[in-house]
């Protein structure tokens, strides 16, 4: 059964304070791994898909990266704007949908 | 509005009432889904749709119903809910089944059961 465990839960970061959000993921042939952000009373946005390990994916002030058991959201000088839910989910295997972790909440401060 | 319309944005519904969600796509996707979003917990997949067809049915309580007259349309009919079922539902499609990149959600629907 694919897993996926996502932390922090919830991270305060001052403007300007660049961080990383992590998942870690369990799964039997991963063919992709998602990024989306969910803001407050809206459904979630696709941001980033990964296929393979070393693999990079930029935009704006977010790059996503991944290896064989974990993707980091890096996010560089991060704005109010940034504020959001972070999900990751991955598809493996035979699976026909995709498997979500709970979230990260941002919040960034001005 | 994104290409995924969902409505009403907002339900109360008492425990004996019958009330269903609707779910729209505009995309021309082949797959439709729907999803029951609790705080802090990951998204739960309840029912899923490709062509019209249902092809998961993720141990969901009866109390629930999904209806899929076509392509375009889901709609998920509920009664006799338990004040544990209140959540954020969303409906979500992509061009084909797990096309996570294609993924589009809606705005979800904010139900309360009292």
């Amino acid at each position: 059964e694919d897993q996926v465990t996502q932390s922090p839960e919830a991270l305060r970061l001052q403007e300007g304070e660049s961080s990383s959000l992590n998942c870690s993921y369990t799964v039997s042939g991963l063919r992709g791994l998602f990024w989306y952000r969910q803001d407050p009373g809206k459904g979630p946005e696709f941001l980033f898909t990964l296929y393979s390990a070393g693999e990079e994916k930029e935009k704006e002030r977010l790059k996503a990266t991944l290896t064989k058991k974990e993707s980091f959201l890096h996010i560089t000088a991060p704005k109010p704007e940034d504020s959001a839910t972070y999900l990751c989910a991955v598809l493996g295997g035979s699976a026909r949908q995709l498997t979500f972790g709970s979230g990260t909440q941002l919040t960034v401060l001005p | 509005e994104t290409g995924v319309t969902q409505t009403p944005r907002h339900l109360v519904m008492g425990m004996t009432n019958k009330k269903s969600l609707k779910c729209e796509q505009h995309l021309g996707h082949n797959a439709m889904y729907w999803y029951k979003q609790s705080a802090k917990k990951p998204l739960e997949l309840m029912f899923v749709y490709s062509l019209e067809e249902r092809v998961e049915n993720n141990s969901v309580p009866s109390r629930f119903s999904p209806e899929c007259p076509n392509s375009s349309h889901l709609f998920l009919h509920l009664h006799t809910l338990q004040p544990e079922d209140s959540a954020l539902y969303l409906c979500a499609s992509s061009q084909d089944l797990g096309q996570g990149n294609s993924y589009t959600f809606g705005s979800g629907t904010r139900l309360t059961v009292v």
